[in-house]
């Protein structure tokens, strides 16, 4: 099966603190994805990799960064964090070609006071 | 750009009732197309897809049909079970590339004895 892994579930913390969120994927996938969710707007995207060492901004990027050193993990930064960040972050995987399946984890439930 | 619109929610049905959750889309070019379900506390997963006009995507009992003429991808299921419970996204994939997906905002369905 494929897993994908999320370095917490649940964090909690203060404006400006620098946020890093973790994901891991075990199924050699090319193509990783963060997105935040929120009551009543469903997914957006807020940035994803092809590769290692490439990025492409979705469509909520501002206020976020990532970096992708490793086939396996993506990694989100908030850099300095802000109330509106508050939300549920999720991570995804898929394999470059063929199959459009994304395989998610659990999420993170993250917090700014 | 593409776009998926989805019937707002809650949905709630006693158990065995019927289920239609509505699904319309735009796009540009031949898109793939998702049902996601997100369980309580959980990430989501893949529930069903189809590839192009006219497929039936099943699994669990739920189904949905990929109409070209009505961009329209609902899906049903005969007879829901409270453990069915859950948030229903529908997607849309974008055949250009990176397979980039466009998500609905999500029907959050509950199911009572």
């Amino acid at each position: 099966d494929v897993k994908v892994t999320q370095s917490s579930r649940y964090l909690v913390k203060r404006t400006g603190e620098k946020v890093f969120l973790e994901c891991v994927q075990d199924m050699d996938h090319e193509n990783m994805f963060w997105y935040r969710q929120d009551p009543g707007l469903g997914l957006r995207l807020i940035y994803f990799s092809y590769d290692v060492k490439m990025k492409e901004k979705g469509d909520i990027p501002e206020g976020y960064s990532v970096s992708r050193e490793k086939k396996e993990r993506f990694s989100l930064i908030l850099e300095s964090a802000s109330t509106n960040q508050t939300s549920m972050y999720l991570c995804a995987s898929s394999f470059y070609r063929g199959e459009e399946t994304q395989y998610f984890g659990p999420g993170t439930r993250l917090l700014v006071l | 750009g593409d776009s998926v619109t989805q019937m707002e929610g809650p949905v709630t049905l006693s158990e065995e009732a019927f289920l239609t959750i509505n699904c319309t889309y735009t796009a540009t070019g031949y898109p793939s197309l998702f049902w996601y379900v997100q369980y309580p506390g959980e990430g989501l997963q893949l529930l069903l897809k189809a590839t192009k006009a006219d497929d039936k995507g099943s699994n669990k009992g739920f189904e949905a049909t990929y109409r070209k003429e009505t961009t329209s991808f609902h899906l049903e299921k005969g007879s829901v079970q409270v453990s069915d419970s859950a948030v229903y996204f529908c997607a849309l994939s974008d055949p250009g590339g990176y397979q980039k997906v466009t998500f609905g905002t999500g029907t959050k369905l509950q199911v009572i004895p």
